[in-house]
């Protein structure tokens, strides 16, 4: 079975500055896929960014990076010069391969608040 | 634009009553998903489809039905079996069901009992 662990229930940014958000996996496949999501308050999930598991580098996209380390199975978020409209929920979610129907298995979602 | 378009964006449901929320995409995607959300909680699958006229079971079946009759359309049926429906549904889809390209979601559902 897959897992995702999201130890930071909230987290607090000033406007301007680098914030990580933390998530942790575990899974016994070789072959895995890692996003993150954010949630505005308003509910639609928004897809961030995305990792493989067999990607050498990490990925990035515009202020949004993700921080793989694969031997301490963590993906941590990396959320660079925060501005105001970063304020919501992120998720970390993971896929394994087509046998579980490519399901995505998501943690428990961290709150970021950017202060002006 | 193409996208996910769910609907009803709130429903309530009485008691013993059977309700239907409405997924339908246009983004050519093979594969459906619906998830459930409760209040400060990760999203949990109900239910997936690879291609049409298959459907298969997710984490939270039970109290759940759905159809894919077409390859746009996805709609989940939140039957009387399921005795606390008040959460948050939001349905998905991705290009195909092998491989890693994100899945891509509605706008959610708020479903609550009168």
């Amino acid at each position: 079975a897959q897992k995702i662990t999201q130890t930071q229930p909230g987290m607090f940014v000033q406007e301007k500055e680098a914030v990580t958000l933390d998530c942790t996996y575990d899974t016994s496949d070789q072959s895995y896929g890692l996003f993150w999501y954010k949630q505005p308050s308003s509910g639609e999930m928004i897809f961030l960014i995305y990792q493989g598991s067999y990607d050498e580098q990490n990925a990035t996209e515009g202020r949004y990076s993700l921080n793989f380390q694969k031997a301490r199975k963590s993906a941590n978020l990396v959320i660079s010069a925060s501005q105001l409209g970063d304020s919501a929920m992120y998720f970390c979610a993971m896929r394994v391969a087509e046998t579980s129907g490519s399901r995505l298995t998501f943690g428990e979602g961290t709150q970021l608040t950017v202060n002006p | 634009d193409g996208g996910i378009t769910q609907s009803p964006k709130y429903l309530f449901r009485k008691e013993g009553q059977n309700v239907t929320l409405s997924c339908e995409q246009n983004l050519n995607h093979d594969a459906m998903y619906w998830y459930r959300q409760d209040p400060g909680q990760g999203l949990r699958l109900i239910y997936y489809s690879q291609i049409v006229n298959d459907f298969q079971k997710g984490d939270i079946a039970e109290g759940y039905s759905v159809s894919r009759e077409k390859k746009e359309s996805f709609p989940l049926t939140v039957t009387s079996a399921q005795k606390n429906p008040t959460a948050f549904y939001l349905c998905a889809s991705s290009r195909h069901h092998i491989g890693y390209q994100p899945q891509h979601f509605g706008d959610g559902t708020r479903l609550s009992i009168l």
